[in-house]
């Protein structure tokens, strides 16, 4: 079965720390992989897509993820966070064929001073 | 740049009540995804429509339905509204099923 394993529910870190979230993801063909991030009460953001080719994908507001076929990850992270990137973050996989989206269970960032 | 239009923003019914939610797709995509969220919950998908064509089902309640219409936006109808309906309703859009962008969604509370 198709699914997206998130398993950190809540990350707290440091401001200018460094973030990783982990995303683990279950798919029969060769999935397209997603990070949106959601602040509360609003929309979702996309963050950054892997579609093929390189590994590392490159996101807006400095995030970065790493899609590793060998162990079905696709990780975010950034190497400095910010305060304004408290929000839920939530890992997708998709078709090529371009259908719905399965989304991870979330991951709650708080940032501390 | 543009973005995926959601009306209404917020929208209170009572139990039994219908409710209509309309989104614009972001202009020149031509496929409309709807999705449900709960509360604390991650957005589950209902259903698409590409070219005005049903393209997939999700868990989507025999309660609802949903339409594109010839200028590609979407409207999900809901009926016999019951509480559990009560979440945040997206929609995104994509051109031809590639990458999907999200409206900011209709908050939906059921009385």
């Amino acid at each position: 079965a198709q699914s997206v394993t998130q398993p950190d529910i809540h990350i707290t870190v440091s401001e200018g720390a460094s973030l990783e979230l982990r995303c683990n993801y279950s798919y029969g063909a060769t999935p397209y992989l997603f990070w949106y991030v959601q602040s509360p009460g609003q929309g979702l953001q996309l963050l950054l897509k892997y579609f093929s080719g390189d590994t590392l994908v490159q996101g807006i507001k400095g995030f970065e993820a790493e899609f590793k076929r060998s162990q079905s990850s696709f990780n975010l992270r950034k190497p400095s966070v910010h305060w304004s990137d408290a929000a839920e973050y939530f890992c997708a996989v998709g078709s090529f064929e371009g259908g719905k989206l399965i989304f991870g269970q979330g991951t709650e960032l708080s940032v501390k001073p | 740049a543009a973005g995926v239009i959601q009306s209404p923003r917020h929208l209170i019914k009572e139990k039994r009540e219908t409710a209509t939610l309309k989104c614009y797709p972001i202009p020149r995509h031509d496929t409309v995804y709807w999705y449900q969220q709960g509360p604390g919950q991650d957005p589950q998908f209902l259903i698409s429509f590409y070219e005005k064509m049903q393209s997939d089902k999700g868990s989507i309640p025999d309660r609802f339905s949903a339409q594109q219409f010839s200028d590609y936006h979407s409207e999900l109808n809901m009926s016999s509204l019951e509480l559990g309906d009560s979440a945040l309703y997206f929609c995104a859009s994509s051109k031809q099923k590639d990458t999907q962008y999200f409206g900011p969604g209709t908050r939906l509370t059921v009385l």
